[in-house]
């Protein structure tokens, strides 16, 4: 089974503080991303990584940066954590063209629930 | 102009009873694929259910299935039998484009929260 786990389900953190937020996936999945969710808006994509040290913007990149340095691990960096950051963030990865008997969806973690004070 | 459009913010149905959640999407790219995600309150999103454009038939899975509706840009999901463990918040997202290189990305509606009543 696909994993993907996100180091903390909950983080309080003061504003202009500087957040990371770690994903690893253990699938050897090429493409990595993150999502942040809020009520009513849905998920929306912040950053995205198809390879190693590569990463694009996703819609709402403002704000944020990322890192890969390793396949399994993508992480979502808040350079100065502000309230409007306050939201669930999800990351995700896949495998970039579809394979025998799979699907090209997304596996997602269990999300991170961040609170900036 | 919204990609994809869940006009449902949330429904309760009777336990049982079949559920069908709306979905209708704006892309002008002839190669798509939609999407329908399931995400209980512990928060993780689930894959339910894919349909590509070109796919002939609705995707089925189990007690899913897809109602594809090409020419009006819908893709319902409809939820036979449904049971408590179903309710949670649905979404449908969709990937534009051929599926190449840097067209991976998934677009979001804002989805539908499902209660399921016994």
């Amino acid at each position: 089974d696909v994993k993907v786990t996100q180091s903390s389900r909950y983080l309080v953190k003061r504003t202009g503080e500087k957040v990371f937020l770690e994903c690893v996936q253990d699938m050897d999945h090429e493409n990595m991303f993150w999502y942040r969710q809020d009520p009513g808006l849905g998920l929306r994509l912040i950053y995205f990584s198809y390879d190693v040290k590569m990463k694009e913007k996703g819609d709402i990149p403002e704000g944020y940066s990322v890192s890969r340095e390793k396949k399994e691990r993508f992480s979502l960096i808040l350079e100065s954590a502000s309230t409007n950051q306050t939201s669930m963030y999800l990351c995700a990865s896949s495998f970039p063209l579809p394979r025998e008997g799979h699907t090209d969806t997304q596996y997602f973690g269990p999300g991170t629930r961040l609170t900036v004070l | 102009a919204q990609k994809i459009t869940q006009t449902q913010p949330g429904m309760f149905v009777q336990e049982k009873e079949a559920v069908t959640l709306d979905c209708t999407y704006d892309t002008s790219d002839p190669s798509y694929g939609l999407f329908w995600y399931k995400q209980p309150s512990s928060g993780e999103m689930i894959f339910l259910i894919y349909q590509g454009s070109y796919d002939q038939q609705n995707a089925t899975e189990g007690r899913y299935s897809l109602n594809f509706q090409k020419a009006r840009k819908s893709a319902n999901l409809v939820i036979s039998a449904s049971q408590l463990g179903d309710s949670a918040m649905y979404f449908c997202a969709m990937r534009e484009g051929r599926l190449d290189f840097g067209n991976e990305k998934l677009t979001f509606g804002t989805g539908t929260r499902l209660t399921i009543i016994p």
